[in-house]
Protein backbone atom coordinates (compact mmCIF):
# COMPACT_ATOMS: atom_id res chain seq x y z
CA UNK A 1 0.00 0.00 0.00
CA UNK A 2 2.15 2.83 -1.17
CA UNK A 3 2.09 6.42 -0.62
CA UNK A 4 2.76 9.66 -2.93
CA UNK A 5 6.22 8.41 -4.55
CA UNK A 6 7.93 11.59 -5.44
CA UNK A 7 11.40 11.16 -7.08
CA UNK A 8 14.05 12.04 -7.55
CA UNK A 9 14.67 12.61 -3.64
CA UNK A 10 17.68 15.13 -4.35
CA UNK A 11 17.82 16.80 -7.70
CA UNK A 12 21.09 19.19 -8.38
CA UNK A 13 20.87 21.12 -11.98
CA UNK A 14 23.10 23.96 -13.04
CA UNK A 15 21.87 27.52 -14.02
CA UNK A 16 19.78 27.23 -17.51
CA UNK A 17 19.04 23.39 -17.36
CA UNK A 18 15.91 21.58 -16.90
CA UNK A 19 14.54 20.24 -13.95
CA UNK A 20 11.85 17.18 -14.04
CA UNK A 21 10.37 16.35 -10.79
CA UNK A 22 7.56 13.37 -11.05
CA UNK A 23 4.70 12.25 -8.26
CA UNK A 24 2.77 8.79 -8.40
CA UNK A 25 -0.08 9.66 -5.91
CA UNK A 26 -1.90 7.49 -3.93
CA UNK A 27 -3.32 4.31 -5.83
CA UNK A 28 -6.62 5.05 -6.73
CA UNK A 29 -6.36 8.95 -5.97
CA UNK A 30 -7.20 10.92 -9.19
CA UNK A 31 -6.37 14.44 -7.39
CA UNK A 32 -2.61 15.69 -7.54
CA UNK A 33 -1.02 18.67 -5.77
CA UNK A 34 2.15 20.56 -6.07
CA UNK A 35 3.38 22.40 -3.31
CA UNK A 36 6.68 24.19 -2.88
CA UNK A 37 8.65 25.06 0.41
CA UNK A 38 11.32 27.63 1.18
CA UNK A 39 12.66 27.80 4.89
CA UNK A 40 10.49 29.47 7.50
CA UNK A 41 7.68 30.47 4.26
CA UNK A 42 5.61 27.22 4.83
CA UNK A 43 4.01 25.64 1.84
CA UNK A 44 3.17 27.55 -1.37
CA UNK A 45 0.66 25.70 -3.13
CA UNK A 46 1.34 25.98 -7.02
CA UNK A 47 -0.82 24.09 -9.11
CA UNK A 48 -3.99 21.46 -8.46
CA UNK A 49 -4.12 18.51 -11.04
CA UNK A 50 -6.73 15.94 -11.90
CA UNK A 51 -6.13 13.26 -14.29
CA UNK A 52 -5.14 14.88 -17.77
CA UNK A 53 -6.43 18.20 -16.49
CA UNK A 54 -4.91 21.42 -14.73
CA UNK A 55 -7.43 22.64 -12.48
CA UNK A 56 -6.30 25.63 -10.61
CA UNK A 57 -2.68 26.95 -11.52
CA UNK A 58 -2.89 30.14 -9.83
CA UNK A 59 0.40 29.39 -7.80
CA UNK A 60 2.61 28.33 -10.93
CA UNK A 61 5.04 30.85 -12.31
CA UNK A 62 3.81 32.56 -15.26
CA UNK A 63 6.87 31.05 -17.21
CA UNK A 64 8.97 28.60 -16.72
CA UNK A 65 6.85 26.34 -14.70
CA UNK A 66 4.74 24.04 -15.98
CA UNK A 67 2.98 20.85 -14.66
CA UNK A 68 0.79 17.69 -16.43
CA UNK A 69 -0.87 14.67 -14.66
CA UNK A 70 -1.38 11.93 -17.62
CA UNK A 71 -4.29 9.51 -18.04
CA UNK A 72 -1.23 7.18 -17.65
CA UNK A 73 2.03 7.53 -15.42
CA UNK A 74 3.48 9.99 -12.91
CA UNK A 75 2.40 13.82 -12.76
CA UNK A 76 5.43 15.77 -13.45
CA UNK A 77 6.48 19.57 -12.42
CA UNK A 78 8.43 20.86 -14.80
CA UNK A 79 10.88 23.41 -14.72
CA UNK A 80 12.46 25.00 -17.83
CA UNK A 81 15.81 26.99 -17.61
CA UNK A 82 16.07 26.76 -13.77
CA UNK A 83 17.68 29.77 -11.73
CA UNK A 84 19.12 30.07 -8.20
CA UNK A 85 15.45 31.00 -7.08
CA UNK A 86 14.08 27.87 -8.28
CA UNK A 87 16.17 25.94 -5.25
CA UNK A 88 13.30 24.47 -3.40
CA UNK A 89 11.55 21.35 -1.86
CA UNK A 90 8.74 20.52 -3.69
CA UNK A 91 6.48 18.23 -2.31
CA UNK A 92 3.36 16.76 -4.31
CA UNK A 93 0.08 15.91 -2.21
CA UNK A 94 -2.46 13.36 -3.47
CA UNK A 95 -6.38 13.07 -2.38
CA UNK A 96 -9.24 10.57 -3.07
CA UNK A 97 -11.62 13.65 -2.87
CA UNK A 98 -11.75 17.26 -2.41
CA UNK A 99 -8.75 17.60 -0.14
CA UNK A 100 -10.20 20.47 1.96
CA UNK A 101 -12.49 17.97 3.12
CA UNK A 102 -10.48 15.28 3.77
CA UNK A 103 -6.59 16.88 3.57
CA UNK A 104 -4.30 15.27 1.75
CA UNK A 105 -1.49 12.22 1.60
CA UNK A 106 2.44 14.24 1.12
CA UNK A 107 4.93 12.22 -0.69
CA UNK A 108 8.18 13.11 0.98
CA UNK A 109 9.45 15.38 -1.24
CA UNK A 110 12.32 16.63 -4.30
CA UNK A 111 15.22 18.57 -3.00
CA UNK A 112 16.25 21.00 -5.44
CA UNK A 113 19.27 22.82 -5.76
CA UNK A 114 20.51 25.17 -8.49
CA UNK A 115 24.07 25.67 -8.46
CA UNK B 1 -8.90 34.84 0.61
CA UNK B 2 -8.03 32.82 3.17
CA UNK B 3 -5.02 32.48 5.32
CA UNK B 4 -3.63 31.13 8.41
CA UNK B 5 -0.90 32.71 10.62
CA UNK B 6 1.11 30.79 13.57
CA UNK B 7 2.31 33.58 15.28
CA UNK B 8 5.18 31.53 16.93
CA UNK B 9 8.28 30.61 14.65
CA UNK B 10 10.23 28.60 17.37
CA UNK B 11 9.25 27.12 20.62
CA UNK B 12 11.29 25.10 23.11
CA UNK B 13 9.36 23.31 25.94
CA UNK B 14 10.82 20.41 28.57
CA UNK B 15 10.72 17.21 27.62
CA UNK B 16 7.86 16.03 29.62
CA UNK B 17 6.32 19.56 29.63
CA UNK B 18 2.88 20.84 28.35
CA UNK B 19 2.54 21.84 24.74
CA UNK B 20 0.27 24.73 23.21
CA UNK B 21 1.10 25.96 19.40
CA UNK B 22 -1.03 28.71 18.35
CA UNK B 23 -2.84 29.02 14.61
CA UNK B 24 -5.03 31.67 13.88
CA UNK B 25 -7.26 31.40 10.53
CA UNK B 26 -8.86 33.68 8.15
CA UNK B 27 -11.69 31.93 6.12
CA UNK B 28 -15.30 33.14 5.15
CA UNK B 29 -17.52 30.26 6.33
CA UNK B 30 -16.97 26.95 8.06
CA UNK B 31 -13.57 25.98 7.80
CA UNK B 32 -11.86 22.45 7.17
CA UNK B 33 -8.79 22.94 9.40
CA UNK B 34 -6.05 20.51 9.48
CA UNK B 35 -2.45 20.23 11.70
CA UNK B 36 0.48 18.21 10.09
CA UNK B 37 4.06 17.69 11.07
CA UNK B 38 7.29 17.62 9.37
CA UNK B 39 10.85 15.72 10.33
CA UNK B 40 13.33 16.68 8.73
CA UNK B 41 13.92 15.72 5.52
CA UNK B 42 10.16 14.46 5.56
CA UNK B 43 7.13 15.29 3.81
CA UNK B 44 3.92 16.22 6.00
CA UNK B 45 1.83 13.60 8.22
CA UNK B 46 -1.60 14.56 9.58
CA UNK B 47 -1.86 14.71 12.75
CA UNK B 48 -5.53 15.69 12.78
CA UNK B 49 -8.16 17.62 11.14
CA UNK B 50 -11.52 19.08 11.83
CA UNK B 51 -14.57 19.36 9.92
CA UNK B 52 -17.61 19.54 12.05
CA UNK B 53 -19.07 18.66 14.99
CA UNK B 54 -16.96 18.04 18.23
CA UNK B 55 -14.63 21.18 18.64
CA UNK B 56 -12.18 19.39 20.61
CA UNK B 57 -10.94 16.63 17.95
CA UNK B 58 -8.08 13.88 19.19
CA UNK B 59 -5.35 12.87 16.82
CA UNK B 60 -2.04 11.07 16.36
CA UNK B 61 0.78 10.85 18.89
CA UNK B 62 -1.36 12.02 21.83
CA UNK B 63 -1.61 15.53 19.91
CA UNK B 64 -5.40 17.25 20.26
CA UNK B 65 -7.02 20.69 19.27
CA UNK B 66 -9.41 22.48 20.15
CA UNK B 67 -11.77 25.09 17.31
CA UNK B 68 -12.88 28.14 18.64
CA UNK B 69 -14.93 29.72 16.14
CA UNK B 70 -15.02 32.86 18.27
CA UNK B 71 -11.21 33.16 18.29
CA UNK B 72 -11.17 31.95 14.71
CA UNK B 73 -8.46 29.90 16.58
CA UNK B 74 -7.30 25.71 16.26
CA UNK B 75 -4.62 25.65 18.86
CA UNK B 76 -2.75 22.22 19.00
CA UNK B 77 -2.09 21.28 22.39
CA UNK B 78 -0.15 17.57 23.98
CA UNK B 79 0.11 17.34 27.83
CA UNK B 80 3.25 15.88 27.98
CA UNK B 81 5.94 15.98 25.45
CA UNK B 82 8.59 13.49 24.28
CA UNK B 83 12.06 14.11 22.49
CA UNK B 84 10.52 12.55 19.33
CA UNK B 85 7.97 15.61 19.13
CA UNK B 86 10.58 17.77 17.92
CA UNK B 87 9.87 18.79 14.01
CA UNK B 88 8.51 21.51 12.47
CA UNK B 89 4.36 21.76 12.87
CA UNK B 90 1.82 23.46 10.20
CA UNK B 91 -1.55 24.54 10.96
CA UNK B 92 -3.78 24.36 7.48
CA UNK B 93 -7.13 25.70 6.41
CA UNK B 94 -8.84 23.83 3.50
CA UNK B 95 -10.34 26.30 0.95
CA UNK B 96 -13.64 25.55 -1.20
CA UNK B 97 -11.96 25.43 -4.27
CA UNK B 98 -10.05 22.10 -2.97
CA UNK B 99 -6.48 23.87 -2.27
CA UNK B 100 -5.54 23.84 1.47
CA UNK B 101 -3.79 26.98 2.35
CA UNK B 102 -0.42 26.11 5.15
CA UNK B 103 0.66 28.69 7.92
CA UNK B 104 4.29 29.21 8.31
CA UNK B 105 5.20 26.80 10.84
CA UNK B 106 6.01 26.40 13.91
CA UNK B 107 9.71 24.57 14.90
CA UNK B 108 9.47 22.71 18.28
CA UNK B 109 12.42 22.17 19.98
CA UNK B 110 12.78 20.06 23.29
CA UNK B 111 15.06 20.23 25.84
CA UNK B 112 16.24 16.87 27.83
Amino acid sequence: NAGVMQNPRHLVRRRGQEARLRCSPVKGHSHVYWYRQLPEEGLKFMVYLQKENIIDESGMPKERFSAEFPKEGPSILRIQQVVRGDSAAYFCASSLRLAGNYGYTFGSGTRLTVV
Amino acid sequence: AQSVTQPDIHITVSEGASLELRCNYSYGATPYLFWYVQSPGQGLQLLLKYFSGDTLVQGIKGFEAEFKRSQSSFNLRKPSVHWSDAAEYFCAVGARDDKIIFGKGTRLHILP
